[in-house]
C-alpha cells in the first residue's frame, strides 16, 4: 500500500524557516517524480514544486523561487521542502504527492502557519 | 501561466442526479488534464487523468472528456460519497495549475 506521511509543520514567525519531510513507503520511491502541493485555509490547491526521480531536475512556483528548496533522499525514501524567508501568504496545509504531472497519491498534509 | 477556470463554482444536487462540471484552460493543453475530488479535512484524490482515463479503483460513474481548452467531468449517478469539491488541473506545462474548485452540495 502506498503511504506518504508528512511532518515538520508548525507555527513560525514571518522571516523564519521550516523543513518539511515526507516519508514514502509501499512503492519504489526512486522511480517517481515527487511534488509538494499546498492549500491555504479555505482556499483551493496550489502546486509548489516538483523534483525528478533522481533529484537531477526540479521546478518551482514563481512565488517561492529562491526561498524554498525541494530535495529528496532516495536511500531514505524521503522528500523534503526547505522553506526560508516565510511569509504570511505561505500559511497552508502542505501535501506531499507522488507524481510530477498528475498527483496519483497524496499524504495527509502538514499545517504551516506563518504568524507573529 | 495557464489559467484553469471551472464552472459552476458550486452546485446543488441529489443522489441519483447526473452532474456535469466543466473546466476551461486559457490556452490549449492537449489532453493533459486531470480531475480530483476532495472531502473536508482530507487529501485530494485523483479521479481522472489524461482527460478521460479513469484512475484505478475509481467507480465507473465518473467520466471525463475533452481536449484542447475545454473539458468535462460527468458523474452519471451521484452517490452520497460524491458530495465534495472537485478540481481540474493541467499537467501540460510548469507551473502545474488547478481550477478554483466546484463544490457539489446536497440539494
Amino acid at each position: 500500500e502506498v503511504q506518504l506521511v508528512e511532518s515538520g509543520g508548525g507555527l513560525v514567525q514571518p522571516g523564519g524557516s521550516l523543513r518539511l519531510s515526507c516519508a514514502a513507503s509501499g512503492f519504489t520511491f526512486g522511480s517517481y517524480w515527487m511534488s509538494w502541493v499546498r492549500q491555504a485555509p479555505g482556499k483551493g490547491l496550489e502546486w509548489v514544486a516538483n523534483i525528478k526521480h533522481d533529484g537531477s531536475d526540479n521546478y518551482y512556483l514563481d512565488s517561492v523561487k529562491g526561498r524554498f528548496t525541494i530535495s529528496r533522499d532516495n536511500t531514505k525514501n524521503s522528500l523534503y521542502l526547505q522553506m526560508n524567508s516565510l511569509r504570511a501568504g505561505d500559511t497552508a496545509v502542505y501535501y506531499c504527492a507522488r507524481g510530477g504531472g498528475n498527483f496519483e497519491y497524496w499524504g495527509q498534509g502538514t499545517l504551516v502557519t506563518v504568524s507573529s | 501561466d495557464i489559467q484553469m477556470t471551472q464552472s459552476p463554482s458550486s452546485l446543488s444536487a441529489s443522489v441519483g442526479d447526473r452532474v456535469t462540471i466543466t473546466c476551461r484552460a486559457s490556452q490549449s493543453i492537449s489532453s493533459y488534464l486531470n480531475w480530483y475530488h476532495q472531502k473536508p479535512g482530507k487529501a485530494p484524490k485523483l479521479l481522472i487523468y489524461a482527460a478521460s482515463s479513469l484512475q484505478s479503483g475509481v467507480p465507473s460513474r465518473f467520466s471525463g472528456s475533452g481536449s484542447g481548452t475545454d473539458f468535462t467531468l460527468i458523474i452519471s449517478s451521484l452517490q452520497a460519497e460524491d458530495f465534495a469539491t472537485y478540481y481540474c488541473q493541467q499537467s501540460y506545462v510548469t507551473p502545474r495549475t488547478f481550477g478554483q474548485g466546484t463544490t457539489v452540495e446536497v440539494k
